[in-house]
Formats: structure tokens, C-alpha cells, sequence
């Protein structure tokens, strides 16, 4: 079945560790979007690729890096540069020009 | 700047009643689509409902309708006879074109709690 994988689901960090989430989809979807959940709050966007090879930054990517090197997959790095990493990571993805957004399962990143 | 409000951070109701969720949003776009998700407990994104701008008729999805009101700039989902299972967070969310790339922006949320 098509879909999108998160992994790893938990992910335990030590504070000032780079860290490099996994995100990948075989829904052969252009776009591709990382987002950012804190306990009780909204979705807030970090980065996305519309195209491989492409980004752009969302509204919170100080902190964190990602690359896009092949269609199917969207890895986002938490750099230790990020002051609060600890929360909830969502990956969705989307075909160009359409509403079907899929969502992944998330990684819960706790950093210690 | 476009814009998602949901009022309710909290919402309990009785199992079997049906129960509306808020929400408001602010755009310039002539064109654009307004989405309902549901998160359990899991953190899973389930997609519930659409709307697109232009559509005339109210979206129905089963047991989820959502009442859009344009004029108002309301899109509110009405869950008929809740069951506790539909006890979760719920986002409304707005699809924008924000310098030409399609986005997905989220209100706050609002948590149901469906009481036996």
C-alpha cells in the first residue's frame, strides 16, 4: 500500500546532538512538507519541496536543515542550533495542484 | 496573511449527541481549500472532511458535514452522533498559496472528549 513512513517513531537525543529524521513516501507526490507540533498546539511549518533538488524554509526552519535528493524521500536534520527541539514531527506530503495531503506517523524527539 | 482560528480548546459531550467545532479563517484568496483532521491519542494526521472555495453545496463525509458559510469566513464541522471513539484532537486547516508553493496552515485545535 501507498504511504508515507516516519522513522523512527521515539527518538531520544542528548542536548547539542545533531539529529536526522527520516521521511519517506511511495505515493509518487511532488511536495513534500516537515512540520512541527508542540503538546496541545497547531501544526506549524518548517520546511518543504515542491521538487527535487528544491526548498524553501516555513515559518519556524532556524534550527533545523533538510535536503532532497530523490523524489521519495524529504530527511530533516535538528541541528543543536535548534534551542527547543523536543516536540512531536510531522512529514506529509501532496501531488502538485491537488488537496490530497497524506500524512506520515510522526517522531516523537525528545532531547535530554 | 492567511489565517486559522479555532476558539474552542475544549469541548465534552454526551455519546450519541451531535457536536459542532469552530472555526474562522482569514484570507485575501479568491481560491483556496479548507480541510478538517482528526489526531488521536497516536499522533496520526486522519484527514476528515474538504471544502473547496467555489463548491456550493455544504461537504459531507458520513457522520461529518461541514457547514461553510463564505460570506462569514466560518467552515465549522458537525459531527452527528458522536461515539466515543471520536474523542481526539480536531484541526481545521487552510490550503494557501503562499509565494507559489501550496501550504497547509493549521489553527490551534480543539480536543473532544465524547463522555458515556
Amino acid at each position: 500500500d501507498g504511504g508515507i513512513t516516519q522513522s523512527p517513531k521515539y527518538l531520544f537525543r542528548k542536548e547539542g546532538q545533531n539529529v536526522t529524521l527520516s521521511c519517506e513516501q511511495n505515493l509518487n507526490h511532488d511536495a513534500m512538507y516537515w512540520y512541527r507540533q508542540d503538546p496541545g498546539q497547531g501544526l506549524r511549518l518548517i520546511y518543504y519541496s515542491q521538487i527535487v533538488n528544491d526548498f524553501q524554509k516555513g515559518d519556524i526552519a532556524e534550527g533545523y536543515s533538510v535536503s532532497r535528493e530523490k523524489k521519495e524521500s524529504f530527511p530533516l536534520t535538528v541541528t543543536s542550533a535548534q534551542k527547543n527541539p523536543t516536540a512531536f514531527y510531522l512529514c506529509a506530503s501532496s501531488p502538485t495542484g491537488t488537496y490530497g495531503y497524506t500524512f506520515g506517523s510522526g517522531t516523537r524527539l525528545t532531547v535530554v | 496573511a492567511q489565517k486559522i482560528t479555532q476558539t474552542q480548546p475544549g469541548m465534552f459531550v454526551q455519546e450519541k449527541e451531535a457536536v459542532t467545532l469552530d472555526c474562522t479563517y482569514d484570507t485575501s484568496d479568491q481560491s483556496y481549500g479548507l480541510f478538517w483532521y482528526k489526531q488521536p491519542s497516536s499522533g496520526e494526521m486522519i484527514f476528515l472532511i474538504y471544502q473547496g472555495s467555489y463548491d456550493e453545496q455544504n461537504a459531507t463525509e458520513g457522520r461529518y458535514s461541514l457547514n461553510f458559510q463564505k460570506a462569514r469566513k466560518s467552515a465549522n464541522l458537525v459531527i452527528s452522533a458522536s461515539q466515543l471513539g471520536d474523542s481526539a484532537m480536531y484541526f481545521c486547516a487552510m490550503r494557501a498559496i503562499i509565494q507559489g508553493a501550496q501550504k497547509l496552515v493549521f489553527g490551534q485545535g480543539t480536543r473532544l472528549t465524547i463522555n458515556p
